[in-house]
């Protein structure tokens, strides 16, 4: 398996332009993780899906983002209209969930610049 | 909700030397510690993890304790070597949710 594939890997974009990222995660995982990465913030949680359900979507920022999984192996992440303070870098990850073994297995992540 | 606070954010040792970095969570219900290691341009990778059934793990040069009474777990990493030097996170989940929330991360240089 190739691991976890985000595109695109950098993004620059004007503000108020919509930005749309993608993920496809690890062929058979069942939990698919956004998250967004700052100098300032750390790794912060923005949603997350089991089986293709929205299952916590509590460290969204606001409304202008939103996230999809419309099947087991694609996702989305938008933003719209982006802000310059959304600048940061945004990973996908993926993991098949037991009791024996949760471990996360991350992309190489979008770089996303609002200018 | 978790919260997982990490110490310290930057940590420079030289080539041989331990490396400690820990880290505190509040979530008693937590009971999965993994930790990763982001180097540069990439995404974090997990090196190693530590259930709460145990009190210690080991992996080579890399160790991992949890006390959960005190909620707090340690990451160690002995004999240093120039390309353990990234960004090491700690996160906790637990069984109940398969979400993991990160620590702050800490910028470790080994130094030739």
């Amino acid at each position: 398996d190739a691991g976890v594939i985000q595109s695109p890997r950098h993004e620059v974009t004007e503000m108020g332009q919509e930005v749309t990222l993608r993920c496809k995660p690890i062929s058979g995982h069942n939990s698919l993780f956004w998250y967004r990465q700052t100098m300032m913030r750390g790794l912060e949680l923005l949603i997350y899906f089991n089986n293709n359900v929205p299952i916590d979507d509590s460290g969204m920022p606001e409304d202008r983002f939103s996230a999809k999984m419309p099947n087991a192996s694609f996702s989305t992440l938008k933003i719209q209209p982006s802000e310059p303070r959304d600048s940061a870098v945004y990973f996908c990850a993926s993991s098949l969930p037991d009791r024996s073994d949760t471990e996360a297995f991350f992309g190489q992540g979008t770089r996303l610049t609002v200018v | 909700g978790e919260n997982v606070e990490q110490h310290p954010s930057t940590l420079s040792v030289q080539e041989g030397d331990s490396a400690v970095i820990k880290c505190t969570y509040s979530d008693s219900a937590s009971n999965y510690f993994p930790w990763y290691k982001q180097e540069l341009g990439k995404g974090p990778q997990l090196i190693i993890d530590i259930r709460s059934n145990v009190g210690e793990k080991k992996d080579q040069r890399i160790a991992v304790t949890l006390n959960k009474t005190a909620k707090h777990f340690s990451l160690h990493i002995t004999e240093t070597q120039p390309e353990d030097s990234a960004v090491y996170f700690c996160a906790a989940a637990s069984y109940n949710t398969d979400k993991l929330i990160f620590g702050t991360g800490t910028r470790l240089q080994v130094f030739p």
